[in-house]
């Protein structure tokens, strides 16, 4: 159990244009989503929180109306790069917390496996 | 803010081998520990995790590692490597509220 799907898993766009990234959480609810994005070299770093039905929680340098991030219902959160650049190219992860458990902050998070955005 | 610190970026080893990776983080409070690793063309999978009690944690496939609070590491392990070992490990933390901070990763090579 506790699978994360993302997709797509590559996209190479122009640039301008708007990419959109989706990560499903495919055997569990997650109230909880998390998103990252990796430089080549790199370690994870976290862009933003989302949660179910409420604004995205966005880290310090991360701008909110480029990363779009919408998390409708407990098993789909959205990521949408609004006009992009080269800058932005990328490998992003999602992850997720299980839904429920009194210890929320003790959750394990699940990972997706990744979508690589090229812009040109 | 807090840091994570993984010493060794890139380690090669002998099947067979000892194995241990370290990790520092710079939180003084209380944290939960954890190391994922990632298999070539696979995603971030959860090794272990130390959340309380017994500072010697025991993971998947014959990983273990130490929490040594007073040294703030927290120290992947494994005795005998072999060549489906071959990832690399990521160190990470939290302070709590679910937001995780992750080491930059130490890629592993096992050597048949």
């Amino acid at each position: 159990g506790a699978v994360v799907s993302q997709h797509p898993s590559w996209v190479i766009c122009k640039s301008g244009t708007s990419v959109k990234i989706e990560c499903r959480s495919l055997d569990f609810q997650a109230t909880t989503m998390f998103w990252y994005r990796q430089f080549p070299k790199q370690s994870l770093m976290l862009m933003a929180t989302s949660n179910e039905g409420s604004k995205a929680t966005y880290e310090q340098g991360v701008e909110k109306d480029k990363f779009l991030i919408n998390h409708a219902s407990l098993t789909l959160s959205t990521l949408t790069v609004t006009s992009a650049h080269p800058e932005d190219s990328s490998f992003y992860i999602c992850s997720a917390n299980r839904a429920g458990g009194a210890l929320v902050s003790t959750d394990t998070q699940y990972f997706g496996p990744g979508t690589r955005l090229t812009v040109l | 803010a807090q840091s994570v610190s993984q010493h060794n970026h890139h380690v090669i080893l002998s099947e067979a081998a000892s194995l241990e990776l370290g990790c520092n983080y710079s939180y003084g409070g209380t944290v939960n520990l954890f190391w994922y690793v990632q298999y070539p063309g696979q995603h971030l999978q959860l090794l272990l995790k130390y959340f309380s009690g017994d500072p010697l944690v025991k993971g998947i496939k014959g990983f273990e590692a130490e929490f040594i609070k007073s040294k703030f590491s927290f120290n992947l392990r494994k005795p005998s490597v072999q060549w489906s070992d071959t990832a690399e490990y990521f160190c990470a933390v939290n302070e709590g509220y679910q937001k995780v901070t992750f080491g930059i990763g130490t890629k592993l090579q096992v050597i048949p």
